[in-house]
């Protein structure tokens, strides 16, 4: 059984970098799926910020531009994510999933990890 | 960029009773890539159905989706108290991937 679990400071100040892991378990991120990660603002929708593979092919969300980064740790089965000069509009829940390919849809989520921008 | 618009915003039906969702697409969505899921409160998303019309695993028959080209639809046929929630609709036909705003499921 898949499992997806995210961890990271629930806290992070202005302009600072925003930095999740993903551990996966029961599944192999060296396999063929992509690993995505995607956000929720309080109270609103979900926005999509890039679907990556361990291969190092990465596919981000324009909107996000080039403040987005991720690696890969295949012996510890981690995706991580930073997400660089953070402002309050960047305070969300962040869940990550697996992808089913670079532009797919997601069959397995983790339970997401609520991050706050704040000074 | 594929803008995708949910309506209705909020749905109040009763349980045992038939629910249909709509999601319009600013712009053809190829291929049918796309894909509903269901968000309760507290809660990470959960796959329903994808490719339009095929349900995920473990996802029970009163279920179903529908459409092609920029029209598409989620149905409930018989509402269980469980499946009052948020639905999103997501297309991956293109880049970014898109979420529609979501529909409210209420009693």
């Amino acid at each position: 059984q898949v499992q997806l679990q995210e961890s990271g400071p629930g806290l992070v100040k202005p302009s600072e970098t925003l930095s999740l892991t993903c551990t996966v378990s029961g599944y192999s991120i060296s396999s063929s799926y992509y690993w995505g990660w995607i956000r929720q603002p309080p109270g609103k929708g979900l926005e999509w910020i890039g679907s990556f593979h361990s291969s190092g092919s990465t596919y981000n969300n324009p909107s996000l531009k080039s403040r987005v980064t991720v690696s890969v740790d295949t012996s510890k089965n981690q995706i991580s994510l930073s997400l660089s000069a953070v402002t309050a509009a960047d305070t969300a829940i962040y869940y990550c999933a697996r992808v089913r390919g670079a532009y797919y849809y997601m069959d397995v989520w983790g339970k997401g990890t609520t991050v706050t921008v704040s000074s | 960029e594929i803008v995708l618009t949910q309506s209705p915003g909020t749905l109040s039906l009763s349980p045992g009773e038939r629910a249909t969702l709509s999601c319009r697409a600013s712009q053809s969505v190829a291929s049918t890539y796309l894909a509903w899921y269901q968000q309760k409160l507290g809660q990470a998303p959960r796959l329903l159905i994808y490719d339009a019309s095929s349900r995920a695993t473990g996802i029970p028959d009163r279920f179903s989706g529908s459409g092609s080209g920029t029209d598409f639809t989620l149905t409930i046929s018989r509402l269980e108290p469980e499946d009052f929630a948020v639905y999103y609709c997501q297309q991956y036909a293109g880049s970014p991937i898109t979420f529609g705003q979501g529909t409210r499921l209420e009693i």
